[in-house]
């Protein structure tokens, strides 16, 4: 079974310091990874993604993510964070075998302070 | 990114009532389309999938008498919440995969619909 964890329910930030959220995983095979974010009554909007290759993985909005497979964590960075950043994050996978749905964590809210 | 369009964004409906929610591809053919429920701070929950032209597969706990979903074309599926409770209430988002231009695509997401039931 796959399954997704992101430990942190909340993570504040001040706005122009790096941040993290943080995601790690867990599939039988080889994983698709994916992270996605949402703005209030809205749906989800992709980030980005990993399939194969690089490690390192850049989206949209300057976030990207890297991909490690001894630690099985897949976290989101930013450089530098913007106010307008704010939402709630949702790390997924699914393993790449079939027409599977994606498995989401349980969501972290990122809030970045001016 | 390929478009998936869900309506209404956000509807209320007396308890006892039907309703319908559409989701919609509008350049891609969606083969498989995921039907997913979110409570207030909670992460998504995967109700549904269905494959165009087959009977959705529903996840362990969700009636599938309640929860009617239909994918009869390759750019069309719905979920009807028959006979609605205020229990019901909760954001519902679609998520649709198939083929654009011959090659698969992931999963793109609807917009969501809040569904009150008073």
């Amino acid at each position: 079974a796959q399954s997704v964890a992101q430990p942190e329910d909340q993570v504040n930030v001040a706005e122009g310091n790096p941040l993290t959220v943080k995601c790690t995983y867990s599939v039988s095979g080889n994983p698709y990874l994916f992270w996605y974010v949402q703005y209030p009554n809205r749906g989800l909007q992709f980030l980005l993604k990993y399939i194969t290759g690089d490690n390192l993985v850049k989206g949209s909005y300057g976030f990207e993510a890297e991909f490690n497979k001894s630690q099985t964590s897949f976290h989101l960075k930013k450089p530098s964070a913007l106010v307008s950043d704010s939402a709630l994050y949702f790390c997924a996978v699914r393993d790449t075998s079939g027409n599977t749905p994606l498995v989401f964590g349980k969501g972290t809210r990122l809030s970045v302070i001016a | 990114g390929a478009v998936v369009s869900q309506h209404p964004s956000w509807v209320i409906c007396k308890s006892g009532t039907s309703v319908k929610i559409e989701c919609r591809s509008l350049d891609f053919q969606a083969t498989t389309m995921f039907w997913y429920r979110q409570f207030p701070k909670q992460s998504l929950m995967l109700m549904a999938t269905s494959n165009e032209g087959s009977k959705a597969t529903y996840e362990q706990g969700v009636e599938k008498d309640k929860f009617l979903i239909n994918h009869a074309s390759l750019t069309l599926s719905t979920l009807t919440v028959t006979s609605a409770h205020p229990e019901d209430s909760s954001f519902y988002i679609c998520s649709a995969r198939g083929y654009r231009a011959g090659r698969n695509t992931e999963a793109f997401f609807g917009q969501g619909t809040r569904l009150t039931v008073v």
